[in-house]
């Protein structure tokens, strides 16, 4: 079974603060995305790295995917307020099935205060 | 707008009812997923369909069966359920044979089961 660590779990910080949210595996994945989920909808797909060592940026989200595919950053410069809400990871392992197969992590609550 | 609808978006059911949630994806994929998200658990899968024909069935309990018409619609029926199922069902859809796997939400239904 295929694990993902996800931490920190709750992070509640000041507009204008920089933060990062890490995701760990002992398991290489073939692709890794970002969730963004806020309260009584659905996630909401905001990337997806494919490569290890891969950087991809998103305005003030940064995000890299470790070299060996089994980690995941997501880094926030400067938070606001409308950053707010609960991020996931989620890696796929696409060998052998005609489906993606996702396995999530816990997720982080982050709340940033005016 | 995410392309993919479900509904109803809150449904409060007694443990003797029978209900059904729907879901339904525009975005032309052809596989479609249900997860549950309970408090401080990760997104667990419950169903995979591929091409409509179910490949997935993560140990789910019989009072839950999905069914899918087509590509378009999956329906997740529920009988005699218990006040622990009470929780967020998150439809999601992906287009199959990607290897980059990225699944699109739905704003789930809010079960609470009484």
């Amino acid at each position: 079974t295929q694990l993902l660590e996800q931490s920190p779990q709750f992070l509640s910080i000041q507009e204008g603060e920089n933060l990062t949210v890490y995701c760990n595996s002992s398991s290489v994945f073939s692709s890794l995305q970002w969730y963004r989920q806020e309260p009584g909808e659905g996630p909401v797909l905001l990337v997806t790295v494919v490569t290890g060592g891969e950087v991809k940026k998103l305005k003030r989200l940064t995000f890299q995917f470790g070299d060996a595919r089994k980690d995941s950053s997501l880094h926030i410069t400067a938070a606001q307020p409308g950053d707010t809400g609960l991020y996931l990871c989620a890696g796929a392992n696409a060998g052998g099935t005609s489906y993606g197969k996702l396995t999530f992590g816990q997720g982080t609550i982050l709340t940033v205060h005016p | 707008e995410t392309g993919v609808t479900q509904t109803p978006r809150h449904l409060v059911m007694g443990m003797t009812n029978k209900k059904s949630l729907k879901c339904e994806q525009h975005l032309g994929h052809n596989a479609m997923y249900w997860y549950k998200q309970s408090a401080k658990k990760p997104l667990e899968l419950m169903f995979v369909y591929s091409l409509e024909e179910r490949v997935e069935n993560n140990s789910v309990p019989s009072r839950f069966s999905p069914e899918c018409p087509n590509s378009s619609h999956l329906f997740l029926h529920l009988h005699t359920l218990q006040p622990e199922d009470s929780a967020l069902y998150l439809c999601a859809s992906s287009q199959g044979g990607s290897f980059a796997a990225e699944q699109y939400f739905g704003p789930g239904t809010r079960l609470t089961v009484t």
